[in-house]
């Protein structure tokens, strides 16, 4: 079974700084997406950025980009010029990309970033 | 409507009681998800459906635990004899098509506590 792991429980950066958030994964899998997704207070779940396993480039959305490495299973999310706005729990997920269940993810236990204005 | 809607978006019962929670995913969506947090915690799969397939329950805690879908659309996941330990906010996610690493739209979620 596949496993999703946080190590970080807590981060906090100062408004407009950067900030890194870890995710490592346990897969003996070779297709398979990964996601980070952003839980605000509203508790609404939203994703904030995917990747596919097969490419080799790292996916960006604006502020937001990872830095994916297969063979270490590493997946870690780096925010740029961080707002008050981007304090939320994030999620790192894992989906495999033969999962019979359709799109079932397996997530992390999730990290607290606090931004400090 | 534009999102997942979930209701009640909070619920207090005493222990051993039944309690019905509700779901109502993006319309055209075919797949439907449930997902338990418990405090502190990530998310535990339940449950899925897709379309008019046979659900994927291999999530479920225990057989106290059990959901249906009707009609393709709106999805009640009933929990009975609750117990404490059932205490958790339970997500219902849904997208386009399950076979596509498509994104799940989840809704904001049914805090549940036992007493």
């Amino acid at each position: 079974a596949q496993t999703v792991t946080q190590s970080q429980p807590e981060m906090s950066v100062q408004e407009a700084e950067t900030v890194t958030l870890s995710c490592t994964y346990d897969t003996s899998e070779s297709d398979y997406y990964l996601f980070w997704y952003k839980q605000p207070p509203s508790r609404q779940m939203i994703l904030v950025i995917r990747q596919e396993a097969y490419k080799q480039q790292n996916a960006t959305e604006n502020r937001f980009s990872v830095n994916f490495q297969k063979a270490a299973k590493s997946f870690s999310l780096k925010i740029s010029d961080s707002q008050l706005g981007d304090a939320a729990m994030y999620f790192c997920a894992y989906r495999s990309a033969w999962e019979t269940s359709g799109s079932r993810l397996t997530f992390g236990e999730g990290t607290q970033l606090t931004v400090n204005p | 409507g534009a999102g997942v809607s979930q209701s009640p978006s909070n619920k207090v019962t005493e222990k051993g009681k039944d309690v019905e929670l509700r779901c109502d995913p993006i319309s055209g969506h075919t797949a439907l998800y449930w997902y338990r947090q418990s405090l502190g915690q990530g998310l535990e799969f339940l449950i899925y459906f897709q379309g008019n397939s046979a659900p994927d329950k291999s999530g479920l805690p225990s057989d106290r635990f059990s959901a249906e879908r009707t009609g393709g659309s709106v999805s009640t996941l009933t929990i009975q004899r609750t117990q404490q330990e059932d205490s958790a906010v339970y997500l219902c996610a849904s997208s386009f098509w399950a076979g596509a690493p498509g994104e799940l739209f989840f809704g904001e979620g049914s805090r549940l506590t036992v007493l």
